[in-house]
C-alpha cells in the first residue's frame, strides 16, 4: 500500500534552517507530485508547495517564496522540504502528501513537528 | 488567495443524528477544465488529515456512504447521514482550483 514516512521531530533556533524528508513507497514515485502542507498551532492548514517527482519542476506558495526549497531524490523515492530563516511562527507540523483528483489518490505522511525556540 | 469560510466552527451532534457543514469560497472554484476542485478532509485527534470527498461530491476509497458532498460555484456542503462515534474530529474544506490551494478554518465535530 502507498505509504509516506517522514523524518523525526526537530528543534531549531530562530534564523536557522530545517530540512524534512519524506520517503514514499507502494507506487511509482516519479508518477505523482509530492506536496508539502503545514499545520501551525491554532492556524489553518497551509499549502507550501509541490514538486513534480518526475521532472523536478517545483511550485511554491508566494507566502514561502524565497524561504522554501523542495527537492527529490528519485533513486531513494524521497522528497525533501527545506525551510530557511526560521521564526517562531514556523513552529508547526509539516506533512508531505500525494494527491490527485481521483479516488484513493490522497496519501499523507505522519507529520514532522518542527519547533522553533531560542 | 482564495479564502475558505466554514460554518459552524463547532458542531455537537447526538449519535445517529445527521450533521451538516457549510463551506464558502471567496471566488468561484470552477476551473478552466470545467471541474470544481473542492475537497473535504477529516482529521481525527492525533492523526494526519484524510480526504473524504474530492471534486465536490466524489467519495474517496473506503469512505462510508453516510458521507456526502454537494454544492457548486462558491457554496458547498458536507453532510453526514447518521453520525457515529468514529466521526469525531475536525473537518476541513479545501480548494484545489486556485494556487495556492487553501483550507477552511475547520469544524470540530463532537458527540453530545
Amino acid at each position: 500500500q502507498v505509504q509516506f514516512v517522514q523524518s523525526g521531530a526537530e528543534v531549531k533556533k530562530p534564523g536557522a534552517s530545517v530540512k524534512v524528508s519524506c520517503k514514499a513507497s507502494g507506487y511509482t514515485f516519479t508518477s505523482y507530485a509530492v506536496h508539502w502542507v503545514r499545520q501551525a498551532p491554532g492556524q489553518r492548514l497551509e499549502w507550501m508547495g509541490w514538486i513534480n517527482a518526475g521532472n523536478g519542476d517545483t511550485k511554491y506558495s508566494q507566502r514561502f517564496q524565497g524561504r522554501v526549497t523542495i527537492t527529490r531524490d528519485t533513486s531513494a523515492s524521497t522528497a525533501y522540504m527545506e525551510l530557511s530563516s526560521l521564526t517562531s511562527e514556523d513552529t508547526a507540523v509539516y506533512y508531505c502528501t500525494r494527491t490527485a483528483a481521483a479516488a484513493g489518490v490522497n496519501n499523507w505522511g505522519q507529520g514532522t513537528l518542527v519547533t522553533i525556540s531560542s | 488567495d482564495v479564502v475558505m469560510t466554514q460554518s459552524p466552527l463547532s458542531l455537537p451532534v447526538t449519535l445517529g443524528q445527521p450533521a451538516s457543514i457549510s463551506c464558502r469560497s471567496s471566488q468561484s472554484l470552477v476551473y478552466s477544465d470545467g471541474n470544481t476542485y473542492l475537497n473535504w478532509f477529516q482529521q481525527r485527534p492525533g492523526q494526519s488529515p484524510r480526504r473524504l470527498i474530492y471534486k465536490v461530491s466524489n467519495r474517496d476509497s473506503g469512505v462510508p456512504d453516510r458521507f456526502s458532498g454537494s454544492g457548486s460555484g462558491t457554496d458547498f456542503t458536507l453532510k453526514i447521514n447518521r453520525v457515529e462515534a468514529e466521526d469525531v474530529g475536525v473537518y476541513f474544506c479545501m480548494q484545489g482550483t486556485h494556487w495556492p490551494y487553501t483550507f477552511g478554518q475547520g469544524t470540530k465535530l463532537e458527540i453530545k
